[in-house]
């Protein structure tokens, strides 16, 4: 199993401004992955965090947005960029150590993110 | 696409009661499936999985079969507990490696 960690575990920010979270896993995984919860709603996909190479985004999520890195197997940043009220939401990322389907995904305690 | 359909909520039960969460699933090819539960406070955790057709998954007294026949993956508890009250995700693997969850539902379980 994987221990998910992320920082900040919440915030209040001003609509314009941008947050980087970060994800730290105890240990290395293949995949590692962005979802968002927003109020009352499932969790969404936004990205796959590639290691040493660009985020693949899901349809509806951009890069200038929800700029991602992953320089290696333990770590991973989501930045939510010139964020408006309707980014508030839990922002969660997840891990698993292989890379097929049926590969337990661990998640972080996720990021409770308020914009005003 | 890939989804998946889950019981609305809240669903509120007293403590022992036998518990059904619905989950339906649409997929092209043979995806796994999770329960997820995320208790208040906490994050995502692994509750159950099966991996493919007729295979159970079970847990701490839950129990989902994956029917392909059905595409259902339904979770079920014969006795449920305070600690139980929860929010419970259906989840399929996508092609990725990625999840894709249902809404969830909340459990209220009333001593």
């Amino acid at each position: 199993s994987a221990v998910i960690s992320q920082k900040p575990s919440r915030d209040i920010c001003q609509r314009g401004t941008s947050l980087t979270i970060q994800c730290q896993v105890d240990s290395q995984v293949t995949m590692m992955f962005w979802y968002r919860q927003q109020p009352g709603q499932s969790l969404t996909l936004i990205a796959t965090a590639n290691q040493g190479s660009e985020a693949t985004y899901e349809s509806g999520f951009v890069i200038d947005k929800f700029p991602i890195s992953r320089p290696n197997l333990t770590f991973s940043t989501l930045t939510v960029s010139n964020m408006s009220p309707e980014d508030s939401s839990i922002y969660l990322c997840s891990g698993s150590s292989g890379g097929g389907t049926t590969d337990t995904q661990y998640f972080g305690p996720g990021t409770r993110l308020t914009v005003l | 696409g890939n989804s998946v359909t889950q019981m609305e909520g809240p669903v509120t039960l007293s403590e022992e009661a036998f518990l059904t969460i619905n989950c339906t699933y649409t997929a092209t090819g043979y995806p796994s499936l999770f329960w997820y539960v995320q208790y208040p406070g906490e994050g995502l955790q692994l509750l159950l999985k099966a991996t493919k057709a007729d295979d159970k998954g079970s847990n701490k007294g839950f129990e989902a079969t994956y029917r392909k026949e059905t595409t259902s993956f339904h979770l079920e508890k014969g006795s449920v507990q305070v600690s139980d009250s929860a929010v419970y995700f259906c989840a399929l693997s996508g092609s990725q490696g990625n999840l894709i969850f249902g809404k969830g539902t909340k459990l209220s379980v009333k001593p």
